[in-house]
C-alpha cells in the first residue's frame, strides 16, 4: 500500500464546477504540500500546510491531522486548471513522499 | 527573480554513456532536491543538499547515480553507463531555508533524457 494516496485518479468537469481532489496518507507527517503539473510539465507548489485550511484565490486545501486527510477545492472551475495535482507529505528532514497524481480536465 | 533552471532541457544519450544534468537553484536558497519522474509515474525522490550537511541519498536507484553540489549552488547529477530505464525527465527543486518537507519547494523546468 502506497504511504499516499489520491483520489480519484482522473477527473473530468465543466467549467464552474466545484471540483474536489483527496489525498490519505498512513504515515506522521509535518506538513502536507499539494503541487500543480502544467500540460507542459512544470510544477508549481499551491499549498504547504500542517493544520486547518489555506485558501489562495480559487482554491482552498483543508488537512484533518487526525484523519490523516487533505483535500483540495477549486472553485468555480475553469479550463486553465487543467493539469495533474500532486499531494506530497513531509516529516521533518525527510524526503517528500508523494502521490501519483490526480488528473483534471476541464471542459468548457 | 530568476527561478530554478536545468541544463540541458533535452538530452538523447546512447546506452551506456555517461551523462550529467545540472541544475541552478535559486540564490539564496539552502536546500535543493533532485527528483525523477518516469513516463506516466509520479515524482521519485533521489537526493537532497541542505548547506553543509550530509546529503540524504537514500532515493539514488543504484550506485550509476551520484550527485555533487559545489560551492552550496550550483548541482550535477550523474548517471553513470546509462540504461534505458533511467530514460525520464529529471527534476530539480530548491527551497529557502528548510529541507525534507519543511519548507515550500521551488521546481526547475526539467531535463528529459532519452536513453536510446
Amino acid at each position: 500500500k502506497n504511504e499516499v494516496e489520491q483520489s480519484p485518479q482522473n477527473l473530468t468537469a465543466q467549467e464552474g464546477e466545484f471540483i474536489t481532489i483527496n489525498c490519505s496518507y498512513s504515515v506522521g507527517i509535518s506538513a502536507l504540500h499539494w503541487l500543480q503539473q502544467h500540460p507542459g510539465g512544470g510544477i508549481v507548489s499551491l499549498f504547504m500546510l500542517s493544520s486547518g485550511k489555506k485558501k489562495h484565490g480559487r482554491l482552498i486545501a483543508t488537512i484533518n491531522i487526525q484523519e490523516k486527510h487533505s483535500s483540495l477545492h477549486i472553485t468555480a472551475s475553469h479550463p486553465r486548471d487543467s493539469a495533474v495535482y500532486i499531494c506530497a507529505v513531509g516529516l521533518g528532514r525527510r524526503a517528500l513522499t508523494f502521490g501519483s497524481g490526480t488528473r483534471l480536465q476541464v471542459q468548457p | 527573480g530568476a527561478g530554478v533552471s536545468q541544463s540541458p532541457s533535452n538530452k538523447v544519450t546512447e546506452k551506456g554513456k555517461d551523462v550529467e544534468l545540472r541544475c541552478d537553484p535559486i540564490s539564496g536558497h539552502t536546500a535543493l532536491y533532485w527528483y525523477r519522474q518516469s513516463l506516466g509515474q509520479g515524482l521519485e525522490f533521489l537526493i537532497y543538499f541542505q548547506g553543509n550537511s550530509a546529503p540524504d541519498k537514500s532515493g539514488l536507484p543504484s550506485d550509476r547515480f551520484s550527485a555533487e553540489r559545489t560551492g552550496g549552488s550550483v548541482s550535477t547529477l550523474t548517471i553513470q553507463r546509462t540504461q534505458q530505464e533511467d530514460s525520464a525527465v529529471y527534476l530539480c527543486a530548491s527551497s529557502p531555508r528548510l529541507a525534507g518537507g519543511l519548507d515550500e519547494q521551488y521546481f526547475g523546468p526539467g531535463t528529459r533524457l532519452t536513453v536510446t
